[in-house]
């Protein structure tokens, strides 16, 4: 049972936007602490797509963007592609537990 | 350039001991908490424990205390995962992981753990 919640799949057409929730509580995502988000390929290490909410690394298309909003942060993607295709997990830090929680990962479709 | 490299993982029979090791790079390394995380075949991110910069601290997942022990030697930018009492339900890959507020987050590549008899 993951400590975030997020949806099990999203699914749109290409071009179309979609949007991943990511629900915490007070003593993660609504505590302040830094949400990450991570893109990950079957067989492959994730990697990261926004970091502390809103952040995008270099490399990363300015067509995936992060949001926080209390207890709960969003990925969008816009102007979906079919090499979107992935499991998303969010990612953040937990007060109560002294540790990292995810969620259990979206898997989008395009 | 940070970098983190993770060595150890094999495949061990059950109730036995392996020893992960994670080396850091580019980065001021006995200022920072480093993590475990873990995925199990086709599953999603678990987190498994953290240490603080000095190795005072550390905290474990439910699933692993009492049985895991993370520890690190800062004099070689090196931490470590010590396992015991390793059950089948512990195969994964382990990644070792380094992450800061308002700061990229950087993880290895993994290193696979295979528990079977």
């Amino acid at each position: 049972q993951s400590v975030l919640a997020q949806p099990p799949s999203v699914s749109g057409a290409p071009g179309q936007r979609v949007t991943i929730s990511c629900t915490g509580t007070t003593s993660n995502i609504g505590g302040g602490y830094d949400v990450h988000w991570y893109r990950q390929l079957p067989g492959t290490a994730p990697k990261v797509v926004i970091y502390a909410i809103t952040k995008r690394p270099s490399g990363v298309p300015d067509r995936f963007s992060g949001s926080r909003s209390g207890t709960s942060a969003s990925l969008a993607i816009t102007g979906l592609q079919a090499e979107d295709e992935a499991d998303y997990y969010c990612q953040s830090y937990d007060s109560s537990l002294h540790g990292l929680v995810f969620g259990p990962g979206t898997k989008v479709t395009v | 350039q940070v970098q983190l490299v993770e060595s150890g993982g094999g495949v061990v029979q059950p109730g036995s001991s392996l020893r992960l090791s994670c080396v850091g790079s580019g980065f001021t390394f006995k200022k920072d908490a480093l993590y475990w995380v873990r995925q199990a075949p086709g599953k999603g991110l678990e987190w498994v424990a953290v240490i603080s910069g000095d190795g005072r601290t550390a905290y474990y997942a439910d699933s692993v205390k009492g049985r895991f022990t993370i520890a690190r030697d800062n004099s070689i930018n090196t931490f470590y995962l010590e396992m015991s009492g390793l059950r089948v339900e512990d195969t994964a890959v382990f990644y070792c992981a380094r992450t800061n507020y308002a700061a990229y987050p950087d993880w290895g590549q993994g290193t696979l753990v295979t528990v079977s008899s």
